[in-house]
């Protein structure tokens, strides 16, 4: 199957602080990638959805100025939580789908700790 | 995209066949079942998915009803590292339409 990669997988940072995840898409191009969100013992939540080169569509309730996304090539996208507080402290998940297929791969996580 | 219905939990012992069932009762013609798996603390990795015929690969098999209202994801000789939460979601695939809405799905504890 295809490789996604996160970049860090592991982040600790203080409030206020800003922080950015970096996606990509080793093998494969990806016009559309996703980023989601996961609390312990919950499901993945869908933030949002990133096209290369245009806005990023975000889901209801989430906060487009707080998590900022660019997909500024086919294999990278990246999501940057401004003025993290320690209630964004979560498992982030980026995923890309392959054009043709439309099956998505899943990146290995991102667990942010903000204290 | 349309709803599936997942028994919370389930248990396997080692060796044998997992057989994980899923609902999809309102599913729409053109949307196809995907499986996913979560083990702890990972992003959730790629099992298979169909339309209405069966499929297999190197992981799982997938059979899908005639009536495609439900479908059953069978691991025939689940190990230890089997052991994870199995996500059923069903979507239109291809191009850019649908996006993968994840339920609760099955947490699959495979035991020696």
């Amino acid at each position: 199957g295809a490789v996604v990669s996160q970049h860090p997988s592991r982040v600790i940072c203080k409030s206020g602080t800003s922080v950015k995840i970096e996606c990509r898409s080793l093998d494969f191009q990806a016009t559309t990638m996703f980023w989601y969100r996961q609390f312990p013992k919950q499901s993945l939540m869908l933030m949002a959805t990133s096209n290369e080169g245009s806005k990023a569509t975000y889901e209801q309730g989430v906060e487009k100025d707080k998590f900022l996304i660019n997909h500024a090539s086919l294999t990278l996208s990246t999501l940057t939580v401004t003025s993290a507080h320690p209630e964004d402290s979560s498992f982030y998940i980026c995923s890309a789908r392959v054009l043709a297929s439309g099956t998505q791969y899943f990146g290995p996580g991102t667990r942010l700790l903000v204290l | 995209d349309a709803k599936t219905t997942q028994p919370p939990s389930m248990d396997c012992a080692e060796g044998r066949a997992a057989n994980l069932p899923c609902n999809h009762s309102t599913i729409s013609g053109n949307e196809y079942v995907y499986w996913y798996r979560q083990i702890h603390s990972q992003g959730p990795q790629y099992i298979i998915h169909g339309l209405k015929n069966n499929e297999t690969n190197e992981m799982a098999s997938l059979i899908i009803t005639e009536d495609r209202k439900s479908s059953t994801l069978i691991l025939p000789h689940a190990t230890l590292r089997d052991t994870a939460v199995y996500y059923c979601i069903v979507r239109v695939a291809g191009g850019s339409q649908g996006n993968l809405i994840f339920g609760k799905g099955t947490k699959l504890s495979v035991k020696p």
